[in-house]
């Protein structure tokens, strides 16, 4: 079995400060984690991915996010909001189902 | 990077009539298709998996002779809801993948019916 738990279905910070979103997994097997984001009637896009190769990983947008398999988290990061951030945030696992999971969003505000 | 486009972007409708969405992959092969619901507020939940083709495999709770996928090719798939209701109203998005699992799904732009 996998699923994903994302702490928080809102998060709010003002414009440059520290953006923090929080993922948890749990799979049977070695998982690939995603993060996607999602704009208002829009699909998804992908931030970033980790697909077992290094732990850290940069995405798009000055975002990254860590794989911590001692924790299974897999937490996002941003060092500087900008108001463009503003979105629904969704983490994702692919793992023992062989298909995409995707934790119930993170709603981020972000404040002038 | 892959391109993938959804038709319409918007649909109302009447109670009881069917509506097709398109999804295609612009500049890629998607050899398996997977078709996500949405509800306000909430994440994406998926519906149904299928493989070019090949007849789609349905999750649990969903009823595939209301929700009809055809995936006659490599760059189409259709999702046709049939006899639409209120409750059919959502979010309706297609990611498209090729190759086998663990490769790369990307995700169309989305529809959004409302059923009257």
């Amino acid at each position: 079995a996998q699923s994903v738990t994302q702490l928080g279905s809102h998060v709010s910070v003002s414009e440059g400060a520290l953006v923090l979103l929080r993922c948890n997994y749990s799979s049977s097997v070695p998982p690939y984690l995603f993060w996607y984001v999602q704009y208002p009637n829009q699909g998804l896009q992908l931030l970033l991915k980790y697909t077992s190769a290094a732990t850290l990983v940069k995405g798009i947008n000055g975002f990254e996010a860590e794989f911590k398999k001692s924790e299974t988290s897999f937490h996002l990061t941003k060092p500087s909001a900008h108001m463009s951030d503003a979105a629904e945030y969704f983490c994702a696992v692919f793992g023992s189902a062989r298909q995409l999971t995707f934790g119930s969003g993170t709603q981020l505000t972000v404040l002038p | 990077g892959a391109v993938v486009s959804q038709h319409p972007s918007r649909v109302i409708c009447k109670s009881g009539t069917s509506v097709k969405i398109e999804c295609r992959s612009l500049d890629f092969q998607a050899t398996t298709m997977f078709w996500y619901r949405q509800f306000p507020k909430q994440s994406l939940m998926l519906m149904a998996t299928s493989n070019e083709g090949s007849k789609a495999t349905y999750e649990q709770g969903v009823e595939k002779d209301k929700f009809l996928i055809n995936h006659a090719s490599l760059t189409l798939s259709t999702l046709t809801v049939t006899s639409a209701h209120p409750e059919d109203s959502s979010f309706y998005i297609c990611s498209p993948r090729t190759g086998g699992p663990g490769n790369e799904q990307f995700f169309g732009p989305g529809t959004r019916l409302t059923v009257l």
